[in-house]
């Protein structure tokens, strides 16, 4: 079956920071790749996405690349906010077959930026 | 305008009782999914509608049962409530079952069984 593996948690950093999330997966078909992100006390929302190798996707500064060789969709990003303080999940969907769209997630990466 | 709306967003009860998470999307959506995070944040699939369909149960006790009176509704109905229930119960849609765009969740209803 599918899975996504994240890197352990929490990732503590300083405002204007480096930061980057590390997230493997595997499908057995020709997955999409996502990240979300859930701020305290709110929904998930959709931060980034890439639907083929290679692609990269990048929203807020944030940035991933789909890496086929690797099995690899890592979150980067050059200098991280406090207001960049949330659970961040990477996540699966392996469209057609049996799997209907459903997503697997990474099990959720704490950050906290301190000032 | 909100796109997935659930009610209520705090459900606080006792176990053994039985009770109803409403969720709806504005999106024209075909299907529709409800996910369970549990305390350490890990997100799991329960449920999928597509088209008022059943397509997805994970191993799900059957004491959950979902209901879909049209395809922008998707309710979530628990019997016999236990305090193992206790979690973020997130409703979310997307354009069809074998789409690869990215789904849109609800702000998420968190349960507490005392």
């Amino acid at each position: 079956g599918n899975s996504v593996t994240q890197m352990e948690g929490p990732v503590t950093l300083s405002e204007e920071a480096f930061l980057t999330i590390n997230c493997t997966y595997t499908a057995t078909g020709y997955p999409s790749l996502f990240w979300y992100v859930q701020y305290p006390g709110e929904g998930l929302q959709l931060l980034l996405k890439a639907t083929k190798a290679d692609d990269k996707g990048s929203n807020k500064g944030f940035e991933a690349t789909y890496r086929k060789e690797t099995t690899s969709f890592h979150l980067e990003k050059g200098s991280v906010q406090v207001s960049d303080s949330a659970v961040y999940f990477c996540a699966l969907t392996d469209a057609g077959g049996t799997s209907y769209g459903k997503l697997t997630f990474g099990q959720g990466t704490i950050l906290t930026v301190h000032p | 305008d909100t796109a997935v709306s659930q009610t209520p967003k705090y459900l606080v009860t006792q176990m053994g009782n039985d009770k109803s998470i409403k969720c709806e999307q504005n999106l024209g959506h075909d299907t529709m999914y409800w996910y369970k995070q549990d305390s350490k944040k890990f997100l799991k699939i329960m449920f999928s509608y597509n088209n008022k369909e059943l397509i997805i149960n994970e191993t799900v006790p059957n004491r959950f049962s979902p209901k879909s009176p049209d395809k922008a509704h998707l309710n979530l109905h628990i019997n016999s409530l236990e305090l193992g229930d206790s979690a973020v119960y997130f409703c979310a849609s997307s354009p069809g079952p074998n789409s690869n765009q990215p789904q849109h969740f609800g702000d998420g209803t968190r349960l507490s069984i005392l």
